[in-house]
């Protein structure tokens, strides 16, 4: 099956800096990867996806990249604010519809 | 329109009871997911239904889980003989592939589930 890694698991910045969070996948076949956010207690909602012919997506100020050859993908988020603050997921969909997510990043913007 | 809804939201049951945990997609959406989620965890796939076929069982961790979605629309969850290991969140989620190409999914609020 797909494994999915991601690294770190919490993170602090600086409110106005940058914030990055990489996923490694290992199925080549993976062909999706969304992240997500999830603040306490309440349900993940998609903030952002690429798709595994594109090699970077940008909105407004989160991006993320995508390396197929070394599979792994990143989240960059820039100029932070506290309401960045929360739980971010990565995912890799297989073939078939089956998504495997990573073990998220508690992402903290400290004011 | 209305999101992805689930009932109940929390669900205490003892162990050895039987729970069903329901999901109403968003209408009109084709697919819909359910994951499991432990505290401080990624969702983990449980199982993925096309309008009223299960296509993909294979996250189910044992014979005591069981989906169905019988008309297509409304999603049931049951557990048989809960253990305490099946304490989790549980969220259901729905995308339509109607837009072209679109794997977007739509979360539930999940059901938290506690097994005493």
């Amino acid at each position: 099956g797909e494994n999915v890694e991601q690294h770190p698991s919490t993170l602090s910045v600086q409110e106005g800096d940058s914030a990055v969070i990489k996923c490694t996948y290992s199925d080549s076949a993976s062909n999706y990867f969304p992240w997500y956010k999830q603040e306490l207690g309440k349900r993940p909602q998609l903030i952002i996806d690429i798709r595994s012919n594109v090699g970077e997506k940008k909105d407004q100020r989160i991006a993320v990249t995508l390396n197929k050859t070394a599979k792994h993908f990143s989240l960059h988020i820039t100029e932070t604010q506290p309401e960045d603050s929360a739980v971010y997921f990565c995912a890799a969909k297989r073939l078939g519809n089956q998504f495997y997510f990573g073990t998220g990043t508690s992402l903290t913007v400290i004011p | 329109g209305a999101g992805v809804s689930q009932s109940p939201r929390y669900k205490v049951a003892k162990r050895g009871q039987d729970v069903a945990l329901r999901c109403d997609p968003i209408s009109g959406h084709v697919s819909l997911f359910w994951y499991q989620q432990a505290l401080g965890q990624g969702p983990e796939f449980l199982t993925y239904f096309q309008n009223e076929a299960q296509l993909d069982k294979s996250g189910l961790p044992s014979d005591r889980f069981f989906a169905e979605r019988p008309e297509g629309s409304v999603s049931t969850l049951k557990i048989q003989r809960t253990q305490q290991e099946d304490s989790a969140v549980y969220l259901c989620a729905s995308s339509s592939r109607r837009a072209l190409n679109s794997y977007e999914q739509y979360f539930g609020p999940g059901t938290r589930l506690t097994v005493t």
